[in-house]
């Protein structure tokens, strides 16, 4: 079936690295591709998406482009803050499995000052 | 306006109890889902609903989970016979379209069930 494979963490970086946080999918079809992050004590809440290959998602500094060659989602930010610190999923919708999201596990991210 | 809201946000339960999760999704949103997530763990999929037709509930893990939305709207994910590989969190989503995996899904706060 569909399967979301997100790096683990916790990964834990300096204020104004780099980030990357690699994602990739396994689907049937063409699906959609979602980063939804949770910060401490909130819910779920959409971070970006990019509905088709090539299109690039963008929000808050945060990017990732749909690279369907590879079946890849992987979220960068070019300098990360502290308040950056939470958990981050990978998800796919629409890629000919069930009707709800497919999730990855998550990954915490840190960020110190 | 209001998103998507769950009550009880907590629950504790004695093993073989029944419990009733209730959520109310955004005003107007076609379709509702109800996903699990276990500690350390991203939500899975349990069922789907688009106004009160019940259309996937592939993901409920056994016929003791039971998930409605009569009138369209509000939606019910009861659990009968609890057992402690029930406890998680439990949440509710809400998109607008009838269908299409462009739309977003707007997730509520959750119901953490924990069962004794």
């Amino acid at each position: 079936g569909n399967s979301v494979t997100q790096m683990e963490g916790p990964v834990t970086l300096s204020e104004e690295a780099f980030l990357t946080i690699n994602c990739t999918y396994t689907a049937t079809g063409y699906p959609s591709l979602f980063w939804y992050v949770q910060y401490p004590g909130e819910g779920l809440q959409l971070l970006l998406k990019a509905t088709k290959a090539d299109d690039k998602g963008s929000n808050k500094g945060f990017e990732a482009t749909y690279r369907k060659e590879t079946t890849s989602f992987h979220l960068e930010k070019g300098s990360v803050q502290v308040s950056d610190s939470a958990v981050y999923f990978c998800a796919q919708w629409g890629g000919g499995g069930a009707d709800g999201l497919t999730f990855g596990k998550g990954t915490h991210l840190i960020i110190q000052p | 306006g209001a998103g998507v809201s769950q009550s009880p946000r907590y629950k504790v339960a004695k093993r073989g109890q029944d419990v009733a999760l209730r959520c109310d999704p955004i005003s107007g949103h076609v379709s509702l889902f109800w996903y699990q997530q276990a500690l350390g763990q991203g939500p899975e999929f349990l069922t789907y609903f688009q106004n009160e037709a019940q259309l996937d509930k592939s993901g409920l893990p056994s016929d003791r989970f039971f998930a409605e939305r009569p009138e369209g709207s509000v939606s019910t994910l009861k659990i009968q016979r609890t057992q402690q590989e029930d406890s998680a969190v439990y949440l509710c989503a809400s998109s607008l379209a009838t269908s299409g995996s462009t739309d977003t899904q707007y997730f509520g706060p959750g119901t953490r069930l924990t069962v004794l």
